[in-house]
């Protein structure tokens, strides 16, 4: 299995452009999670999908920030318009039902808004 | 909700030296607690788990201790090796599948 797939890797964009992060989740895996790490504020969890139904955006910062699960086995997370205080590494993780709690990481989106 | 807290921030040990990493976590009713390690650049893997069933787990050179009393729980690498150098991040999970994580620990190993 080739694991949890991001797009991109890395972005750099201007401050007011909308920026598109992709995820596509291991096969079979029922929970997709969101997670935004900097170095203040550590590992948050912004929001995760369970059978590509939102259950949990209370980690969401603001209305900039959408997320959307339209099949099983993709996922974006848009913010728009993007500020400098969004530059993260963006983290999308899959876990499946039968090991509900075990989180495996994609290899994450490096944003930087300039 | 549930809050977890991690101790050291940072922690420095000699090459061969044994590292301990404590996490202590607020809701009894948490019953899962992962440890992941997070190279430089790199996504957080996780490397041992533990529930709340048990009070001990071993895999090698890394072990975990549960008291669940206390509300506590520990990494534990022996002999260490620069390979080790990574974040180490603990977690406990209740019923939803949400993880609540701690804050991270700079593991650094002296040569």
């Amino acid at each position: 299995d080739a694991g949890v797939i991001q797009s991109p890797r890395h972005e750099v964009t201007e401050m007011g452009q909308e920026v598109t992060l992709r995820c596509k989740p291991i096969s079979g895996h029922d929970y997709l999670f969101w997670y935004r790490q900097t170095m203040m504020r550590g590992l948050e969890l912004l929001i995760y999908f369970n059978n590509n139904v939102p259950i949990d955006d209370s980690g969401m910062p603001e209305d900039r920030f959408s997320a959307k699960m339209p099949n099983a086995s993709f996922s974006t997370l848009k913010i728009q318009p993007s500020e400098p205080r969004d530059s993260a590494v963006y983290f999308c993780a899959s876990s499946q039902i039968t090991r509900k709690e075990t989180q495996y990481f994609g290899p994450g989106t490096r944003l930087l808004v300039l | 909700g549930e809050n977890v807290e991690q101790h050291p921030s940072t922690l420095s040990v000699q090459e061969g030296d044994s590292a301990v990493i404590k996490c202590t976590y607020s809701d009894s009713a948490s019953n899962y607690f992962p440890w992941y390690k997070q190279e430089l650049g790199k996504r957080p893997q996780l490397i041992i788990d533990i529930r709340s069933n048990v009070g001990e787990k071993k895999d090698q050179r890394i072990a975990v201790t549960l008291n669940k009393t206390a509300k506590h729980f520990s990494l534990h690498i022996t002999e260490t090796q620069p390979e080790d150098s990574a974040v180490y991040f603990c977690a406990a999970s209740i019923h939803n599948y949400q993880l609540i994580w701690g804050a991270g620990t700079k593991l650094i190993i002296k040569p």
